[in-house]
């Protein structure tokens, strides 16, 4: 596709189910990030992939959080056991990539996926 | 929380004035990037400003970096009705992640 893709973009869950989001970057793009972004706020970085390779998870709440990107293209963030406080919007977003520097300076965004934990 | 902080929070203009938003950034940065968020829609990129640049252009939008002060402010001319959303600053640290700011809420009407 033309740009980032998320789905589903709105889901609504009940408190302890576990939910799975989908990103699927810009073809070619070999990196990979997730942000959360709560009302009002901006995005918050939770995790990015160079690759199908895990750089950073330093944002990643807590061990509820886990993201993948097994074949380095599709990405999921799986969110175990929702609470009420992992209602917030999550994006995704890509860049070209890695090095030269001035290819991973411009990120791609996705629509985001709207979580509700009722 | 690591977000920058920008102001004014909300902003309320006629269409044709000049909108500034204001961001205060907290680290040593590579560059600082401009986004734009319509209701509905995902983060669209506008801008990006390097560490050693101090003034840039890009149609009708000016960006200026005080690296000095840790600020950025982004001047939107002749603005436009369409100009309305969230306007957020965003760190590029070099750690290959963006730290965005708190956002500015621009409604221009007409």
């Amino acid at each position: 596709g033309a740009g980032v893709s998320q789905s589903p973009r709105y889901k609504v869950t009940k408190r302890g189910q576990d939910v799975a989001l989908r990103c699927d970057p810009i073809s070619g793009h070999v990196s990979l990030y997730w942000y959360r972004q709560a009302l009002g706020q901006g995005p918050e970085f939770l995790t990015y992939f160079n690759y199908e390779a895990q750089q950073d998870k330093s944002g990643l709440p807590n061990d509820r959080f886990s993201a993948e990107r097994p074949e380095g293209s599709i990405s999921t963030l799986t969110i175990q056991r929702t609470e009420q406080r992992d209602s917030a919007m999550y994006r995704c977003a890509s860049t070209q990539g890695v090095n030269p520097p001035v290819k991973r300076e411009t990120q791609y965004f996705g629509p985001g996926t709207r979580l509700l934990v009722l | 929380s690591q977000q920058g902080e920008e102001d004014p929070q909300a902003l309320s203009i006629q269409e044709g004035e000049n909108a500034t938003m204001n961001c205060s950034y907290k680290t040593s940065i590579n560059n600082l990037q401009w986004y734009r968020q319509n209701s509905g829609r995902g983060l669209v990129h506008l801008i990006l400003i390097r560490s050693n640049e101090r003034e840039k252009h890009s149609g009708r939008l000016r960006v200026t970096l005080d690296t000095s002060k840790k600020s950025s402010s982004l001047l939107i001319t002749a603005s436009r009705a369409a100009d309305t959303a969230s306007y957020f600053c965003a760190e590029d640290t070099g750690f290959q992640k963006l730290v965005f700011g708190t956002g500015t809420r621009l409604l221009v009407s007409p």
